[in-house]
Protein backbone atom coordinates (compact mmCIF):
# COMPACT_ATOMS: atom_id res chain seq x y z
CA UNK A 1 0.00 0.00 0.00
CA UNK A 2 1.37 3.13 -0.93
CA UNK A 3 2.51 5.43 2.05
CA UNK A 4 4.18 8.84 2.71
CA UNK A 5 7.35 8.37 4.15
CA UNK A 6 9.27 11.37 6.42
CA UNK A 7 12.91 11.01 7.46
CA UNK A 8 14.68 11.58 9.85
CA UNK A 9 12.16 9.85 12.70
CA UNK A 10 14.43 11.90 15.31
CA UNK A 11 16.82 15.10 15.01
CA UNK A 12 18.55 16.85 17.57
CA UNK A 13 19.95 20.00 16.85
CA UNK A 14 21.21 23.00 18.57
CA UNK A 15 19.16 26.39 18.37
CA UNK A 16 20.03 28.20 15.58
CA UNK A 17 21.20 25.66 13.36
CA UNK A 18 19.41 25.05 9.75
CA UNK A 19 17.37 21.57 9.80
CA UNK A 20 15.85 19.84 6.98
CA UNK A 21 13.05 17.40 6.71
CA UNK A 22 12.58 15.44 4.15
CA UNK A 23 9.00 13.37 3.20
CA UNK A 24 8.40 11.64 0.08
CA UNK A 25 4.23 12.22 -0.84
CA UNK A 26 2.37 9.11 -2.58
CA UNK A 27 3.53 9.53 -5.95
CA UNK A 28 0.29 10.59 -8.07
CA UNK A 29 -0.84 13.11 -5.36
CA UNK A 30 -0.57 16.77 -6.27
CA UNK A 31 -1.41 18.36 -2.85
CA UNK A 32 0.86 18.46 -0.01
CA UNK A 33 1.38 19.59 3.41
CA UNK A 34 3.43 20.32 6.61
CA UNK A 35 1.85 19.77 10.27
CA UNK A 36 3.62 20.09 13.45
CA UNK A 37 2.09 19.02 17.15
CA UNK A 38 3.93 20.66 19.79
CA UNK A 39 3.88 17.65 22.27
CA UNK A 40 0.72 17.53 24.38
CA UNK A 41 -0.67 20.01 22.08
CA UNK A 42 -3.10 19.44 18.88
CA UNK A 43 -1.84 19.37 15.42
CA UNK A 44 -1.54 22.60 13.52
CA UNK A 45 -1.32 23.46 10.17
CA UNK A 46 1.94 25.02 8.96
CA UNK A 47 1.74 24.83 4.88
CA UNK A 48 0.20 23.87 1.98
CA UNK A 49 1.68 23.04 -1.51
CA UNK A 50 -0.25 22.49 -4.97
CA UNK A 51 1.41 22.80 -8.38
CA UNK A 52 4.92 23.67 -7.31
CA UNK A 53 3.79 26.63 -4.89
CA UNK A 54 2.44 27.47 -1.88
CA UNK A 55 -1.24 27.78 -1.86
CA UNK A 56 -1.30 28.85 2.39
CA UNK A 57 0.12 28.91 5.49
CA UNK A 58 -0.66 29.61 8.72
CA UNK A 59 0.65 32.25 11.14
CA UNK A 60 3.62 29.62 12.42
CA UNK A 61 5.53 29.97 8.63
CA UNK A 62 7.37 32.77 9.14
CA UNK A 63 10.54 33.59 7.26
CA UNK A 64 12.34 31.19 8.85
CA UNK A 65 10.28 28.35 7.36
CA UNK A 66 10.20 27.32 3.75
CA UNK A 67 9.31 24.28 1.77
CA UNK A 68 10.11 23.35 -1.64
CA UNK A 69 9.73 19.89 -3.82
CA UNK A 70 13.20 19.28 -5.59
CA UNK A 71 13.27 16.53 -8.14
CA UNK A 72 9.14 15.73 -8.26
CA UNK A 73 9.32 13.10 -5.86
CA UNK A 74 11.04 14.77 -2.09
CA UNK A 75 9.18 17.32 -0.52
CA UNK A 76 10.99 19.03 2.43
CA UNK A 77 10.86 21.26 5.15
CA UNK A 78 13.51 23.87 5.87
CA UNK A 79 13.68 26.02 9.15
CA UNK A 80 16.62 28.18 8.83
CA UNK A 81 17.34 29.07 11.94
CA UNK A 82 15.86 26.76 14.94
CA UNK A 83 14.42 27.92 18.15
CA UNK A 84 13.45 25.78 21.01
CA UNK A 85 9.95 26.13 20.43
CA UNK A 86 10.63 24.83 17.22
CA UNK A 87 10.75 21.18 19.22
CA UNK A 88 7.82 19.23 17.72
CA UNK A 89 6.73 16.23 15.83
CA UNK A 90 6.40 17.42 12.25
CA UNK A 91 3.67 15.57 9.54
CA UNK A 92 4.29 15.89 6.06
CA UNK A 93 1.00 14.57 4.40
CA UNK A 94 -0.35 14.18 0.71
CA UNK A 95 -3.58 13.87 -1.30
CA UNK A 96 -4.39 13.38 -4.63
CA UNK A 97 -8.06 14.81 -3.76
CA UNK A 98 -8.20 18.36 -2.57
CA UNK A 99 -10.21 19.65 0.03
CA UNK A 100 -12.50 16.21 -0.09
CA UNK A 101 -10.22 13.91 0.11
CA UNK A 102 -7.99 11.93 2.56
CA UNK A 103 -4.95 12.86 3.62
CA UNK A 104 -2.64 10.54 4.11
CA UNK A 105 0.15 11.47 6.75
CA UNK A 106 3.57 9.89 7.42
CA UNK A 107 4.50 8.70 10.73
CA UNK A 108 6.25 12.21 11.43
CA UNK A 109 9.80 13.19 12.04
CA UNK A 110 10.39 14.54 15.90
CA UNK A 111 12.83 17.67 16.05
CA UNK A 112 14.43 18.59 19.28
CA UNK A 113 15.93 21.66 19.69
CA UNK A 114 18.60 22.05 22.50
CA UNK B 1 -12.22 30.94 11.04
CA UNK B 2 -13.36 27.68 11.69
CA UNK B 3 -12.09 25.94 14.61
CA UNK B 4 -12.96 22.46 16.72
CA UNK B 5 -13.30 21.76 20.41
CA UNK B 6 -13.31 18.12 21.60
CA UNK B 7 -14.36 17.83 24.81
CA UNK B 8 -12.67 16.03 26.74
CA UNK B 9 -8.76 15.03 26.70
CA UNK B 10 -9.16 12.19 27.95
CA UNK B 11 -11.50 9.58 28.32
CA UNK B 12 -11.63 5.85 29.78
CA UNK B 13 -14.58 3.05 29.14
CA UNK B 14 -13.89 -0.44 29.93
CA UNK B 15 -13.55 -3.40 27.25
CA UNK B 16 -17.08 -3.96 25.40
CA UNK B 17 -18.56 -0.62 26.36
CA UNK B 18 -19.69 2.60 24.00
CA UNK B 19 -17.01 4.52 23.21
CA UNK B 20 -18.21 8.14 22.42
CA UNK B 21 -15.97 10.56 21.63
CA UNK B 22 -17.54 14.69 21.10
CA UNK B 23 -16.45 16.92 18.50
CA UNK B 24 -18.16 20.45 18.04
CA UNK B 25 -17.26 22.93 15.48
CA UNK B 26 -17.35 26.24 14.51
CA UNK B 27 -17.53 27.75 10.94
CA UNK B 28 -19.57 29.77 8.80
CA UNK B 29 -20.52 26.99 6.34
CA UNK B 30 -21.18 23.22 7.09
CA UNK B 31 -17.41 22.13 6.70
CA UNK B 32 -16.16 18.99 5.49
CA UNK B 33 -15.11 16.98 8.77
CA UNK B 34 -13.07 14.16 9.73
CA UNK B 35 -11.80 12.12 12.23
CA UNK B 36 -8.40 10.58 12.62
CA UNK B 37 -6.32 8.47 14.96
CA UNK B 38 -2.59 7.96 15.73
CA UNK B 39 -1.47 5.42 17.75
CA UNK B 40 1.67 5.50 19.57
CA UNK B 41 4.69 6.39 17.46
CA UNK B 42 2.26 6.50 14.43
CA UNK B 43 0.42 9.08 11.98
CA UNK B 44 -2.53 9.93 11.46
CA UNK B 45 -4.95 7.87 10.04
CA UNK B 46 -8.45 8.46 8.67
CA UNK B 47 -11.21 6.72 10.25
CA UNK B 48 -14.16 8.45 8.38
CA UNK B 49 -15.34 11.60 6.77
CA UNK B 50 -17.94 13.58 5.96
CA UNK B 51 -18.16 15.54 3.03
CA UNK B 52 -22.37 15.29 1.96
CA UNK B 53 -24.86 12.95 1.48
CA UNK B 54 -25.99 11.12 4.70
CA UNK B 55 -25.01 12.47 7.94
CA UNK B 56 -24.44 8.78 9.30
CA UNK B 57 -21.18 7.98 8.27
CA UNK B 58 -19.36 4.67 9.17
CA UNK B 59 -15.74 4.26 9.06
CA UNK B 60 -13.37 1.71 9.81
CA UNK B 61 -12.75 -0.47 12.86
CA UNK B 62 -16.66 -0.47 13.70
CA UNK B 63 -16.68 3.62 14.33
CA UNK B 64 -19.16 5.69 13.11
CA UNK B 65 -20.12 9.22 13.26
CA UNK B 66 -23.35 11.81 12.81
CA UNK B 67 -22.92 15.31 11.34
CA UNK B 68 -25.96 17.23 13.11
CA UNK B 69 -25.62 20.75 11.54
CA UNK B 70 -28.38 22.11 14.10
CA UNK B 71 -25.83 21.07 17.21
CA UNK B 72 -22.65 21.53 15.20
CA UNK B 73 -21.29 18.57 15.91
CA UNK B 74 -19.50 15.30 14.83
CA UNK B 75 -19.27 12.88 17.67
CA UNK B 76 -17.40 9.64 17.17
CA UNK B 77 -19.06 6.43 18.41
CA UNK B 78 -18.25 2.63 18.35
CA UNK B 79 -21.01 0.63 19.92
CA UNK B 80 -18.07 -1.87 21.73
CA UNK B 81 -14.32 -0.71 22.68
CA UNK B 82 -11.80 -2.91 22.41
CA UNK B 83 -8.46 -3.01 23.87
CA UNK B 84 -6.98 -2.23 20.44
CA UNK B 85 -8.90 0.99 20.47
CA UNK B 86 -6.58 2.69 22.85
CA UNK B 87 -5.23 5.47 20.75
CA UNK B 88 -5.70 9.28 20.04
CA UNK B 89 -8.47 10.36 18.39
CA UNK B 90 -8.74 13.66 16.25
CA UNK B 91 -11.48 15.62 14.79
CA UNK B 92 -10.70 17.91 12.32
CA UNK B 93 -12.65 20.64 9.66
CA UNK B 94 -11.77 22.07 6.31
CA UNK B 95 -13.48 24.73 4.64
CA UNK B 96 -16.00 23.33 1.82
CA UNK B 97 -14.79 26.22 -0.10
CA UNK B 98 -11.24 26.08 0.13
CA UNK B 99 -9.53 23.64 -2.95
CA UNK B 100 -6.64 22.43 -1.09
CA UNK B 101 -8.06 20.50 1.98
CA UNK B 102 -6.01 22.14 5.04
CA UNK B 103 -7.68 20.80 7.92
CA UNK B 104 -8.02 22.26 11.20
CA UNK B 105 -7.51 19.96 14.26
CA UNK B 106 -9.09 19.44 17.43
CA UNK B 107 -7.05 19.32 20.66
CA UNK B 108 -7.24 15.38 20.68
CA UNK B 109 -8.90 12.90 22.57
CA UNK B 110 -6.95 10.47 24.15
CA UNK B 111 -8.80 6.76 24.35
CA UNK B 112 -7.68 4.17 26.98
CA UNK B 113 -9.44 0.78 26.95
CA UNK B 114 -9.79 -1.34 30.23
CA UNK B 115 -9.85 -4.98 30.42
Amino acid sequence: EPEVTQTPSHQVTQMGQEVILRCVPISNHLYFYWYRQILGQKVEFLVSFYNNEISEKSEIFDDQFSVERPDGSNFTLKIRSTKLEDSAMYFCASTGQGVTGELFFGEGSRLTVL
Amino acid sequence: AQSVTQLGSHVSVSEGALVLLRCNYSSSVPPYLFWYVQYPNQGLQLLLKYTTGATLVKGINGFEAEFKKSETSFHLTKPSAHMSDAAEYFCAVSDRRNQGGKLIFGQGTELSVKP
